[in-house]
C-alpha cells in the first residue's frame, strides 16, 4: 500500500546533539512538507519541498535542515542551535493539483 | 501572527449531542480543508471546499464555506466516542500549496 513513513517512532536526543528523522513516501508526490506540534497545539510548517533539489523555509526554520536529493525522501535534521526541540514532527505529502495532504504517523522527539 | 483562527479551542460534549468548530482565516483562501487527529494519531484528511457557499455532507459531518471564502464550519450531528479528537481547519493562506493549519478544536465526548 503506498503511504508515507516515517522513523523512528519516538526519538530521544542529549542536548548539544543534531538528530536526522527520516521521512520516506512511495505515492509519488511531488511536494512534502515538516510540521511540528507541540502538545495541545496546531501545526507550524518548519520546511517545504515542492520539487527535488528544491526546498524552502516554512514559518519556523530556525534550527533545522532538510535536503531533498530523492523524491521519495526529505529527511529533517534537528540542529543543536534549535532552542526547544522536544515536539511532535509530522512529514506530509502532497500531489500537484490533488486534494489534501497524507501525513506519516510522526515522530515524537524529546531532549533528556 | 496566526493567519487562521479557529474556536473553541476545546469543547467537551454528551454523546449524542451536537458538536461545531469555526475556522477563520484573515484572507479570502482558494480553498478550505478539514482534518481529524485522533489522540497519538496524525492528522487524516476529512475533505476539501473550494466553492463559495459551498456545502458538503459525510454521514454526521456537515462542512460548509462560506460566501466570502474566508471562513468555515465542521458541524457534527448526534456525536460519538469515535468523533473524539482534534479537528483542524487548513488553507493556503501564502502563495504557493502550502498550508496553514489553525489551532483546533478538541472534540471531548462523554459516554
Amino acid at each position: 500500500d503506498g503511504g508515507i513513513t516515517q522513523s523512528p517512532k519516538y526519538l530521544f536526543r542529549k542536548e548539544g546533539q543534531n538528530v536526522t528523522l527520516s521521512c520516506e513516501q512511495n505515492l509519488n508526490h511531488d511536494a512534502m512538507y515538516w510540521y511540528r506540534q507541540d502538545p495541545g497545539q496546531g501545526l507550524r510548517l518548519i520546511y517545504y519541498s515542492q520539487i527535488v533539489n528544491d526546498f524552502q523555509k516554512g514559518d519556523i526554520a530556525e534550527g533545522y535542515s532538510v535536503s531533498r536529493e530523492k523524491k521519495e525522501s526529505f529527511p529533517l535534521t534537528v540542529t543543536s542551535a534549535q532552542k526547544n526541540p522536544t515536539a511532535f514532527y509530522l512529514c506530509a505529502s502532497s500531489a500537484r493539483g490533488l486534494l489534501g495532504y497524507t501525513f506519516g504517523s510522526g515522530t515524537r522527539l524529546t531532549v533528556v | 501572527g496566526q493567519q487562521v483562527m479557529q474556536i473553541p479551542q476545546y469543547q467537551h460534549v454528551q454523546e449524542g449531542e451536537d458538536f461545531t468548530t469555526y475556522c477563520n482565516s484573515s484572507t479570502t483562501l482558494s480553498n478550505i480543508q478539514w482534518y481529524k487527529q485522533r489522540p497519538g494519531g496524525h492528522p487524516v484528511f476529512l475533505i476539501q471546499l473550494v466553492k463559495s457557499g459551498e456545502v458538503k455532507k459525510q454521514k454526521r459531518l456537515t462542512f460548509q464555506f462560506g460566501e466570502a471564502k474566508k471562513n468555515s464550519s465542521l458541524h457534527i450531528t448526534a456525536t460519538q466516542t469515535t468523533d473524539v479528537g482534534t479537528y483542524f481547519c487548513a488553507g493556503p493562506v501564502n502563495a504557493g500549496n502550502m498550508l496553514t493549519f489553525g489551532g483546533g478544536t478538541r472534540l471531548m465526548v462523554k459516554p
